[in-house]
C-alpha cells in the first residue's frame, strides 16, 4: 500500500553509538518531516524538508542531523546517542501542510 | 507563535455515549485545522480537516466545525464504540508549519 515506510521499527543503542533512521514515501510528496513523541509532550518537530534539496531545523534539532536523499527519502541520523533521545520517532510527508500529513508507523528507540 | 490547546485526558466513556474533545487554537492568519487519531503502536492518521471558517470536517461518524469567532475546533461523535479507543490530536497548519496539541486519550468501555 502507498504510504510512508520507516525502518527499523525498534532499536536499542548504547550511549555514544550512532545510527540512521530511514524514511521513504511513495506518494510524490514535496515535504517530509521528522518528529519525536514523548509521554505528556505530544509531538515535537526535529527537522523538516519543504522540498527536495532543502532541510530546516524544527523545535528540537540538537543531537540530530538529516539528509533529504531524493524526493522519496528523508533520513535522520543520531551521531552520538544519549539516553535523552529515547523516544518514538515518526516520519511524515505532505504535498503541502494544507492537506495534512501522512505518518509512518514509527521507530521506537531506546538508548541505554 | 501558533499553538493548539486541547482538553486533558484521559477520557473514559461507555459504549454509545456522546463524545466531545475540546480544542482551541491561537494563530495568525487563516490556518487549516485537523484532527488526527493514533491507535496503540501505530502512527498518527488523519481523521478529518477543515480549511476555512465554518467548514465542517467529518469522517467515520466524527465531526468538527471550524469556529473562527471562538478559535475552536471541537471533535464530536454521537455514539462511540470500543474501537474508537485511541489518542486524538488536534492540530493546525499555517504556512506549512503544523502544530499539534498534546493529545487526549479516549477509552471506551463495553
Amino acid at each position: 500500500n502507498a504510504g510512508v515506510t520507516q525502518t527499523p521499527k525498534f532499536q536499542v543503542l548504547k550511549t555514544g553509538q550512532s545510527m540512521t533512521l530511514q524514511c521513504a514515501q511513495d506518494m510524490n510528496h514535496n515535504s517530509m518531516y521528522w518528529y519525536r513523541q514523548d509521554p505528556g509532550m505530544g509531538l515535537r518537530l526535529i527537522y523538516y524538508s519543504a522540498s527536495e534539496g532543502t532541510t530546516d531545523k524544527g523545535e528540537v534539532p540538537n543531537g540530530y542531523n538529516v539528509s533529504r536523499l531524493n524526493k522519496r527519502e528523508f533520513s535522520l541520523r543520531l551521531e552520538s546517542a544519549a539516553p535523552s533521545q529515547t523516544s518514538v520517532y515518526f516520519c511524515a510527508s505532505s504535498p503541502t501542510g494544507f492537506y495534512g500529513y501522512t505518518f509512518g508507523s514509527g521507530t521506537r528507540l531506546t538508548v541505554v | 507563535g501558533d499553538s493548539v490547546t486541547q482538553m486533558e485526558g484521559p477520557v473514559t466513556l461507555s459504549e454509545e455515549a456522546f463524545l466531545t474533545i475540546n480544542c482551541t487554537y491561537t494563530a495568525t492568519g487563516y490556518p487549516s485545522l485537523f484532527w488526527y487519531v493514533q491507535y496503540p503502536g501505530e502512527g498518527l492518521q488523519l481523521l478529518l480537516k477543515a480549511t476555512k471558517a465554518d467548514d465542517k470536517g467529518s469522517n467515520k461518524g466524527f465531526e468538527a466545525t471550524y469556529r473562527k469567532e471562538t478559535t475552536s475546533f471541537h471533535l464530536e461523535k454521537g455514539s462511540v464504540q470500543v474501537s474508537d479507543s485511541a489518542v486524538y490530536f488536534c492540530a493546525l497548519s499555517n504556512n506549512n508549519d503544523m502544530r499539534f496539541g498534546a493529545g487526549t486519550r479516549l477509552t471506551v468501555k463495553p
